[in-house]
């Protein structure tokens, strides 16, 4: 069966930190990966997304992503953190049949 | 456009009561999907519609669960006899399926609290 891992569960930063999130996914079929974000109190976000082409994408909010087909990775960057990004990040990969696959999530806290 | 919307936002029911949820999606978003959340895990995938037709369920949806969508717009999911266990946050999101690309919006979700 397709699953998702997100390698932390909560991260913490100070401002101006550099963040990386660590998703990995088993499928090996046509993958599109996504990325969602829940600030506290909202709903879920998009915050990027990965079809086809280059396997950098760039999101909302400075936030990009490298998908790495050799490593089933799909990792969220962000060079310098806010304290706004506060929020619980999940990782998704789109079943083949339409549905999203979602990692257990990251919760983010970033220190002012 | 408004987004997707998702009716009652809270919902504090007995066990053994029936509840209904509401969703209505972007407008001519031709899929619509279910999800629960339930604290400290990603949403889950319940069922999804094209249109009208529901194309897919998962087993975690027992028998005590339905969802329709009668005219291809909004959807409602209905649990029948709930559970304490099924408490959780039930998430709708809507979709415009078109070549390659099919990208998910989410509604605010109903909360569920079964008592």
């Amino acid at each position: 069966a397709q699953s998702v891992s997100q390698h932390n569960h909560h991260v913490i930063l100070s401002e101006a930190a550099s963040l990386e999130l660590g998703c990995n996914y088993s499928y090996g079929g046509t993958v599109n990966l996504f990325w969602y974000v829940q600030y506290p109190g909202q709903h879920l976000q998009l915050l990027l997304k990965y079809f086809s082409g280059d396997p950098l994408v760039k999101g909302i909010k400075g936030f990009e992503a490298e998908f790495i087909k050799s490593k089933f990775s799909f990792n969220l960057r962000k060079p310098s953190v806010q304290w706004s990004d506060t929020a619980e990040y999940f990782c998704a990969p789109l079943h083949q049949g339409g549905k999203l696959i979602f990692g257990q999530g990251t919760e983010l806290s970033v220190k002012p | 456009d408004t987004g997707v919307s998702q009716n009652p936002r809270h919902k504090i029911t007995k066990r053994g009561q029936n509840v209904t949820f509401r969703c209505d999606p972007i407008s001519e978003h031709n899929r619509l999907y279910w999800y629960r959340q339930t604290l400290g895990q990603g949403p889950e995938f319940l069922t999804y519609f094209q249109n009208e037709a529901q194309l897919e369920k998962s087993r975690l949806l027992s028998d005590r669960f339905s969802a329709e969508r009668p005219k291809g717009s909004f959807s409602t999911l209905e649990i029948q006899r709930t559970e304490q266990g099924d408490s959780a946050m039930y998430l709708c999101a809507s979709s415009y399926l078109a070549a390659s690309t099919d990208t998910q919006y989410f509604g605010p979700g109903t909360r569920l609290t079964v008592l």
